[in-house]
């Protein structure tokens, strides 16, 4: 158990719906990162919120969004969803400065299916 | 920009046995981290070792250890006396600070018994 928690675990949705995902980081940890892992493919970085502000951003749609709340859990909004987007969405987080920074503690993934 | 090439899309090896896992990567940065990440059946993605680029020596966590060659950009897992528990994919990460992590497209390893 690596600290990190996500909810929901599974999430059947219809084509064109919204939903949310919810992390949590580990106690401590000020930086939460959101990836995207489709089937057979490896992880995509979605985008990196440090202590509530965005710090980085990769190949995130338009579509996609995200923030983080001041008690540092991380939520990813998926609006419009399209079939394409299933995929396991994984968040992580990592120890403050100071610490070992660098290492990302990974969450046990929410399952997205889109119908 | 950082690539990372896992070029074994699929490995196997005898219970007991040794196998090593390769990943070469692609940077121009001096100071940066390099991971190994499990990901079993469950999709859990976990830690299984690290290795700082401004040292030397190579990290080593239990039977699973990294030969780290800066200069050619590899950065190799060995798995001793392999176990069934093994048995995931298997993502090579490198990360600069301050910076997103990129992965490996992932190594398939089937432990048989």
């Amino acid at each position: 158990d690596s600290g990190v928690t996500q909810t929901p675990k599974h999430l059947i949705t219809a084509t064109g719906q919204r939903v949310t995902l919810r992390c949590s980081p580990r106690s401590g940890d000020l930086s939460v990162y959101w990836y995207q892992q489709s089937l057979d493919q490896g992880l995509q970085f979605l985008i990196q919120y440090y202590n509530g502000e965005e710090r980085a951003k990769g190949n995130i749609l338009e579509r996609f969004s995200a923030q983080q709340f001041p008690d540092l859990h991380s939520e990813l909004n998926l609006s419009s969803l399209e079939l394409g987007d299933s995929a396991l969405y994984f968040c992580a987080s990592t120890p403050p400065s100071g610490g070992a920074e660098d290492t990302q503690y990974f969450g046990p993934g929410t399952r997205l299916t889109v119908l | 920009a950082q690539t990372v090439t896992q070029s074994q899309p699929e490995m196997s090896v005898q219970e007991a046995e040794t196998v090593t896992l390769s990943c070469t990567y692609d940077t121009s940065e001096s100071n940066y981290y390099l991971f190994w990440y499990k990901q079993p059946p469950s999709r859990q993605m976990i830690l299984v070792i690290r290795q700082e680029a401004y040292k030397q020596q190579n990290a080593t966590e239990n039977r699973f250890s990294v030969n780290f060659q800066k200069a050619a950009k590899s950065f190799s897992l060995k798995i001793s006396d392999s176990q069934l528990g093994d048995t995931a994919m298997y993502f090579c990460a490198f990360m600069k600070w301050g910076d997103d992590m990129r992965f490996g497209a992932g190594t398939r390893l089937t432990v048989k018994p």
